[in-house]
């Protein structure tokens, strides 16, 4: 079974620019999140998604973080403009249930 | 607004010791507790998932217990191996999901 998959592994950029970030969840996983993670921190839930629609989204900074998942699978977060507090490791995950989530490798954001 | 802290922050070893990382939280209106092994540069990998009705979770040489009257998890790691050595993370289900902020285990040959 494949694992959830992420894109761009690592990811420079200045501050003010945009970035997005790309995940695909273990097919048949119904529920997506994605988390930030600020070095030596846990992580912490920017928003979930059940199938295409927003469950959660609660601690997502919607002035300049925006996610979506269209089609109900893939889903892309964007930040823009980025700032230089937004340099953290961003991770997607996905579940079949409200139990085990599953998480994909990462995306490293350093901003300048 | 459920806290989650977790102690000790770093933790040394010797190989073949026994081990206990600690997990605390404020809300004990949990639907679950996993714990979470984390490796440098790698996504998180799922150890253990203990149900809210649940007392305790065993596979392998780990044990995690779930006291929710006192907010306490712990993980119980038996004979620990180099191969070990990573940041433990639980994580509570409640009305959000939230994460503790980890206890990195270094276990030396």
């Amino acid at each position: 079974e494949a694992g959830v998959a992420q894109s761009p592994r690592y990811k420079i950029i200045e501050k003010r620019q945009s970035v997005a970030f790309w995940c695909n969840p273990i097919s048949g996983h119904a529920t997506l999140y994605w988390y930030q993670q600020i070095l030596g921190q846990g992580p912490k839930l920017l928003i979930q998604f059940q199938n295409n629609g927003v469950v959660d989204d609660s601690q997502l900074p919607k002035d300049r973080f925006s996610a979506e998942r269209l089609k109900g699978v893939d889903s892309t977060l964007k930040i823009q403009p980025a700032k230089l507090e937004d340099s953290a490791v961003y991770l997607c995950a996905s579940s079949s249930s409200t139990d085990t989530q599953y998480f994909g490798p990462g995306t490293r954001l350093t901003v300048l | 607004k459920q806290e989650v802290t977790q102690i000790p922050a770093a933790l040394s070893v010797p190989e073949g010791e026994n081990l206990v990382l600690n997990c605390s939280f404020t809300d004990s209106a949990i639907y679950n507790l996993q714990w979470f092994r984390q490796d440098p540069g790698k996504g998180l990998t799922s150890l253990l998932l203990i149900q809210s009705s649940q007392r305790e979770q065993t596979s392998g040489r780990l044990n995690a217990s779930l006291d929710k009257s006192s907010g306490r998890s712990t993980l119980y790691i038996a004979a620990s191996q180099p191969g070990d050595s990573a940041t433990y993370l639980c994580a509570l289900t409640g009305n959000q999901f939230y994460f503790g902020t980890g206890t990195s285990l270094t276990v030396i040959p």
